[in-house]
């Protein structure tokens, strides 16, 4: 079992570029939720997706979206990035029913020069 | 506004001794508290999580301690080895359930010193 894989691991973009994250879901899992995490700090919740659709969001702007294809994978995707968007992205798997438990993937780094 | 608040910030603790972890709450509809251990350039992993049904769980040399009134619980390594030399963080959910909603503490710095 891979567990939560992400891509990249690292990315660098510059001020008012797009980005594009990707997310494959531990085995058996069909929810996704993605986080951010600045450093020094915990992991903020973005949205979750689960059915194909956006399911529950945080508090974070519609820059921020997302999709989840039929195979439970994701992807997140930051429009205009901001020098504050820079931080560690998270994505986290679930098996709906399962209450409450996640696993977290790696992370992707992204740098907004 | 931070919805979970945790302390220290930071943890130095000597080989064999206890390090403790505090978090507390406001919202009284948190009904999963995990708690999370990160290693630099890693995702947090879950550790141990408990339900406010019952006011302590312990798997192994790690256990939580839940206190419902106070709206607090903490995380207790025993034996605290440097392997244990990590990020903590406590988180808290509320229903429903099929919503992964976290809220997590700012976390803390744990240093296990041989």
């Amino acid at each position: 079992d891979a567990g939560v894989t992400q891509s990249p691991t690292h990315l660098i973009k510059t001020r008012g570029q797009q980005v594009t994250l990707r997310c494959s879901p531990k085995s058996g899992h069909d929810t996704v939720s993605w986080y951010q995490q600045a450093l020094g700090q915990g992991p903020q919740f973005i949205f979750q997706y689960y059915e194909e659709e956006e399911r529950q969001r945080g508090n974070f702007p519609d820059r921020f979206s997302g999709h989840q294809y039929p195979n439970y994978s994701s992807e997140l995707n930051v429009n205009a990035l901001l020098l504050g968007d820079s931080a560690l992205y998270l994505c986290a798997s679930s098996e709906k029913g399962r209450k409450g438990e996640q696993f977290f993937g790696p992370g992707t780094r992204l740098t907004v020069l | 506004q931070q919805q979970v608040k945790q302390s220290p910030q930071s943890l130095i603790v000597q080989k064999g001794g206890i390090s403790i972890i505090n978090c507390a709450y406001e919202n009284t509809a948190f009904d999963y508290f995990p708690w999370y251990q990160q290693f630099p350039g890693k995702g947090p992993a879950l550790l141990i999580a408990i339900r406010p049904d019952v006011s302590e769980k312990k798997e192994g040399r790690f256990t939580i301690s839940f206190n419902k009134s106070a709206k607090q619980f903490s995380l207790h390594i025993m034996d605290s080895q440097p392997g244990d030399s990590a990020t903590y963080f406590c988180a808290a959910k509320e229903v429903p359930t099929n919503i992964n909603q976290f809220y997590f503490g700012t976390g803390t710095s744990l240093t296990v010193i041989p």
